[in-house]
């Protein structure tokens, strides 16, 4: 079955405390990107990455970091969470030949203490 | 710069009328306009889409208009139900391009 795989589902931390959100996806695409959504915010981009060991900020990349070392995984990493960072997340994948299409992952709520 | 706009934040509809969403954008390099369904606590789902050598797409109940000398799409949604409420993302995207989405409209059918 295609589909965008995110873990964990959810996640409580602490402050300072480093964190990895995994996502991976078996359609073989070359595009992947991150999001969070707030509350009347709607989705706002952190991370994309156009292909193997290719990435580049999107709107609020601040305090997250990325890597593309393979196609299927694009993992987010937050060294030191801050409670600002308290969000629903989402991973996302496409290929650049599918009219635009995202398959999104299920979420993963983070709240940061 | 805000590349794509949806000036309703929300939108209240009664079951069986129709329901129309807007979409206004600046970029005039998209050549796919899609529209995504987003429920409470899962990730968003694709909806239609049109490309930009048209001007109409329809499924079922959803049809999807695209004016591109005004820059401005609509998602037309015939009748309403009260499942269809939800987050709607409007997300034009060009070939090549980075993904943008539109801030969403919530849309409410009421029963």
């Amino acid at each position: 079955e295609a589909q965008v795989t995110q873990n964990p589902r959810y996640l409580i931390t602490v402050t300072g405390k480093k964190l990895t959100v995994t996502c991976s996806q078996n359609m073989n695409h070359e595009y992947m990107s991150w999001y969070r959504q707030d509350p009347g915010l709607g989705l706002r981009q952190i991370y994309y990455s156009m292909n193997v060991e290719v990435t580049d900020k999107g709107d609020v990349p601040e305090g997250y970091k990325v890597s593309r070392k393979e196609k299927r995984n694009f993992p987010l990493i937050l060294e030191s969470p801050s409670p600002n960072q308290t969000s629903l997340y989402f991973c996302a994948s496409s290929s650049h030949i599918s009219g635009g299409k995202l398959f999104f992952g299920s979420g993963t709520q983070l709240s940061v203490l | 710069d805000q590349q794509v706009k949806q000036n309703s934040p929300s939108l209240s509809v009664q079951e069986g009328r129709i329901s129309i969403l807007n979409c206004d954008y600046t970029n005039s390099m998209f050549d796919y306009f899609l529209w995504y369904k987003k429920y409470p606590a899962e990730g968003p789902t694709f909806l239609i889409s049109i490309s930009s050598i048209k001007d109409k797409n329809e499924d079922g109940r959803f049809t999807v208009f695209l004016n591109k000398s005004a820059k401005h799409l609509s998602l037309h949604i015939v009748p309403s139900q009260p499942g269809d409420s939800a987050v709607y993302f409007c997300a034009p995207h060009g070939y090549g391009q980075n993904f943008v989405f539109g801030p969403g409209t919530r849309l409410s059918v009421l029963p």
